[in-house]
C-alpha cells in the first residue's frame, strides 16, 4: 500500500526566512510525484510533477527535489503571499490513483 | 468559464435532505474524479469516471451516488448523510485516467445538520 507523510505538519516563517517542507514516501514503483498548494476555500492548484530520483523543478520562489524515498520542496526568501497548504501525492505502478499527504500548512509573517 | 468550476460553493442540508453537487470542467480531459477532503486529512479518492464511464469507486457509501452524463459534467447526488460527511468535496480532471497530473475545482463546502 502507497504511503505519503508530509513534514512539518504547520511552518511558520519570516518573511525572506528560506526553509524546506519534506514529503517521505513508499510506493511499489513510483510513476510521479506531484505538489500542489491549496489555498484556504480552495481546490488544490498544481504546482510540479517529478518523475525520477535527481529530477529537480523550479517555479519562481519554489524549488522541487526528489530522491528515492522523498521530496523536498524548498522555498526561498518566502513572502506572505506564499501562505497555503501544500500538499504532496504520489502515483504508483501498482495503484490506479494518487495517493496524497496530509499537507504542510506554511505560514509566512510580514 | 475556465478549468474546473463546482456549484454550489457552499451547502448546509439536513439528514433527511436529498441536494446535488455540480462539476463542470472546459479543459477538455476525459476523465473526472470526486475527492472527499475533510480537516488534518489526506484527500480521500471516491470515484472516478474515464470517457463517461465509471471506473472506481473506493467503498464510497450508497448515499453518495455519482452521474456522469457526458466528459465535461461530472454530479454528486447526495441523500440522508450524515453529520460526519461534512467536508470539502473536491472534483477534478485530467487528460486521461492514467494522466495523473490533475487539475482540481474549487470544492463545496458541506455541511451536514
Amino acid at each position: 500500500e502507497d504511503q505519503v507523510t508530509q513534514s512539518p505538519e504547520a511552518l511558520r516563517l519570516q518573511e525572506g526566512e528560506s526553509s524546506s517542507l519534506n514529503c517521505s514516501y513508499t510506493v511499489s514503483g513510483l510513476r510521479g510525484l506531484f505538489w500542489y498548494r491549496q489555498d484556504p476555500g480552495k481546490g488544490p492548484e498544481f504546482l510540479f510533477t517529478l518523475y525520477s530520483a535527481g529530477e529537480e523543478k523550479e517555479k519562481e520562489r519554489l524549488k522541487a527535489t526528489l530522491t528515492k524515498k522523498e521530496s523536498f520542496l524548498h522555498i526561498t526568501a518566502p513572502k506572505p503571499e506564499d501562505s497555503a497548504t501544500y500538499l504532496c501525492a504520489v502515483a504508483s505502478g501498482s495503484a490506479r490513483q494518487l495517493t496524497f499527504g496530509s499537507g504542510t500548512q506554511l505560514t509566512v509573517l510580514p | 468559464e475556465t478549468g474546473v468550476t463546482q456549484t454550489p460553493r457552499h451547502l448546509v442540508m439536513g439528514m433527511t435532505n436529498k441536494k446535488s453537487l455540480k462539476c463542470e470542467q472546459h479543459l477538455g480531459h476525459n476523465a473526472m474524479y470526486w475527492y472527499k477532503q475533510s480537516a488534518k486529512k489526506p484527500l480521500e479518492l471516491m470515484f472516478v469516471y474515464n470517457f463517461k464511464e465509471q471506473t472506481e469507486n473506493n467503498s464510497v457509501p450508497s448515499r453518495f451516488s455519482p452521474e456522469c452524463p457526458n466528459s465535461s459534467h461530472l454530479f454528486l447526488h447526495l441523500h440522508t448523510l450524515q453529520p460526519e460527511d461534512s467536508a470539502l468535496y473536491l472534483c477534478a480532471s485530467s487528460q486521461q485516467r492514467n494522466d495523473n497530473e490533475q487539475f482540481f475545482g474549487p470544492g463545496t463546502r458541506l455541511t451536514v445538520l
